[in-house]
């Protein structure tokens, strides 16, 4: 089934750590974005690739990098992790212009400690 | 950037009655407004949206209604059951962007 994977569903991690978040689509999309969903925060956009080779920063980038060495992977790194990461993360793609055919993983949820 | 606001953040009705959710934007430049639902546990998916060029957008129990003069947009949820009960996100974005830029979400609980 076309999508998007996140892997692991869940971790909980201690402080200090580092950990990266996977996600892969086999949809084809060329753009890929991370979003944070915190409770009463709604989904903030952390980085983003409008296509393989090139990231940006969102709303939200300190404390975490990406990397788009191909069109179906996008890893999300937190190189030391602090207790206000812990968080639900989405990872999604696109192929439009103009915000259309979003698709969504199923996320992960990150406990730091 | 674009910046969405959306109310209310709760909202719980009766099984059968309406539920309407506003949402505002900043940038007049933006023309595609979709609405997502998040069931617990799940990533969000797309239930509906509409283009700048349309006034409103129905598809079955929900409809959309968009006034671009007052830059704001609503999602309409008629005879509400009980698989209604989700969070529901706006979002909006211009034609030179990829990204969505999205209210903070309403937590709809519809009662039995």
């Amino acid at each position: 089934i076309a999508g998007i994977t996140q892997a692991p569903t869940s971790q909980i991690l201690a402080a200090g750590r580092r950990m990266t978040l996977r996600c892969t689509q086999d949809m084809r999309h060329n753009a890929m974005y991370w979003y944070r969903q915190d409770l009463g925060l709604g989904l903030r956009l952390i980085h983003y690739s409008n296509t393989a080779g090139t990231t940006g920063k969102g709303e939200v980038p300190d404390g975490y990098s990406v990397s788009r060495a191909n069109t179906d992977d996008f890893p999300l790194t937190l190189a030391s992790a602090v207790p206000s990461q812990t968080s639900v993360y989405f990872c999604a793609s696109s192929d439009s212009l103009g915000g259309a055919g979003y698709t969504f993983g199923s996320g992960t949820r990150l406990t730091v400690v | 950037g674009e910046n969405v606001e959306q109310h209310p953040s709760t909202l719980s009705v009766q099984e059968g009655d309406s539920a309407v959710i506003k949402c505002t934007y900043s940038d007049s430049a933006s023309n595609y407004f979709p609405w997502y639902k998040q069931e617990l546990g799940k990533g969000p998916q797309l239930i509906i949206d509409i283009r700048s060029n349309v006034g409103e957008k129905k598809d079955q129990r929900i409809a959309v209604t968009l006034n671009k003069t007052a830059k704001h947009f609503s999602l309409h949820i008629t005879e509400t059951q009980p698989e209604d009960s989700a969070v529901y996100f706006c979002a909006a974005s211009d034609a030179n962007d990829y990204k969505l830029s999205f209210g903070a979400g309403t937590t709809v609980t519809v009662r039995a």
